[in-house]
C-alpha cells in the first residue's frame, strides 16, 4: 500500500495561494491521489482527486508530477475558512471496495 | 439532499453499556464505511461494506460489530463499551467504483466513562 508524507503544518496569508505538498513515492500505476480536508472536527470534506493529469475544480487544483511520486494541492486564493487539516491519501484496495488510509495530514492556518 | 446522516451526534455511556450508531445515505451509494478518530490523530477504518449484504473488517475492528441493513443504512454496534472506545465516529459512503470519492457525515462524538 502506498503511503504519503506531508509536512505537519504550514501557514498561509489570506488572499494568497496555498501550495500543499505531498510525497507518495511508492504509488502504483493504478492508484489515485485524493485530497480531503477537515475543518475543526467536522466530517472530512472531499476536495479533489487525480491519477496522472493535473485536475482543477471549483475548490482547488491538483498538480501531479510526471513520475507520480509527489503532488501539490493548490488553493488559489486562501481564505480564513480554509484553515483546516488537509489529508493527502492514496487509494488502496480493490476496484469495488476501496479504503482510504488517513495519516496525520497538514494543519494549514490561514492568517489575515 | 442530506448526503450522509449520522445519529446521534453526541452520546455518553458507562463502561459495559451497549449502543448502536446509525448511519444513512441518500446518494444511492453502494459502499459504506465506519471510521474512528481519536484526538490529534487521523481517521482509522473500523469496518466497511462494499455492497449491500457484505461487510469486511478494517484496521481496528475489535470491539465492534456492523450491520448493512439495506442499501441506505449501515450501523455500528458497541456490545460492551470500553473507555478506549471514546472517540469521534464518522460514517462515509461512496459509489463503489474504483476512483470515486467517499463522502462523510458530521460524526458521532462518543464518551465512555
Amino acid at each position: 500500500d502506498a503511503k504519503t508524507t506531508q509536512p505537519p503544518s504550514m501557514d498561509c496569508a489570506e488572499g494568497r495561494a496555498a501550495n500543499l505538498p505531498c510525497n507518495h513515492s511508492t504509488i502504483s500505476g493504478n492508484e489515485y491521489v485524493y485530497w480531503y480536508r477537515q475543518i475543526h472536527s467536522q466530517g472530512p470534506q472531499y476536495i479533489i482527486h487525480g491519477l496522472k493529469n493535473n485536475e482543477t475544480n471549483e475548490m482547488a487544483s491538483l498538480i501531479i508530477t510526471e513520475d507520480r511520486k509527489s503532488s501539490t494541492l493548490i488553493l488559489p486564493h486562501a481564505t480564513l475558512r480554509d484553515t483546516a487539516v488537509y489529508y493527502c491519501i492514496v487509494r488502496v484496495g480493490g476496484s469495488n471496495d476501496y479504503k482510504l488510509s488517513f495519516g496525520a495530514g497538514t494543519t494549514v492556518t490561514v492568517r489575515a | 439532499n442530506a448526503g450522509v446522516t449520522q445519529t446521534p451526534k453526541f452520546q455518553v455511556l458507562k463502561t459495559g453499556q451497549s449502543m448502536t450508531l446509525q448511519c444513512a445515505q441518500d446518494m444511492n451509494h453502494n459502499s459504506m464505511y465506519w471510521y474512528r478518530q481519536d484526538p490529534g490523530m487521523g481517521l482509522r477504518l473500523i469496518y466497511y461494506s462494499a455492497s449491500e449484504g457484505t461487510t469486511d473488517k478494517g484496521e481496528v475492528p475489535n470491539g465492534y460489530n456492523v450491520s448493512r441493513l439495506n442499501k441506505r443504512e449501515f450501523s455500528l454496534r458497541l456490545e460492551s463499551a470500553a473507555p478506549s472506545q471514546t472517540s469521534v465516529y464518522f460514517c462515509a459512503s461512496s459509489i463503489g467504483n474504483s476512483n470515486q470519492p467517499q463522502h462523510f457525515g458530521d460524526g458521532t462524538r462518543l464518551s465512555i466513562l
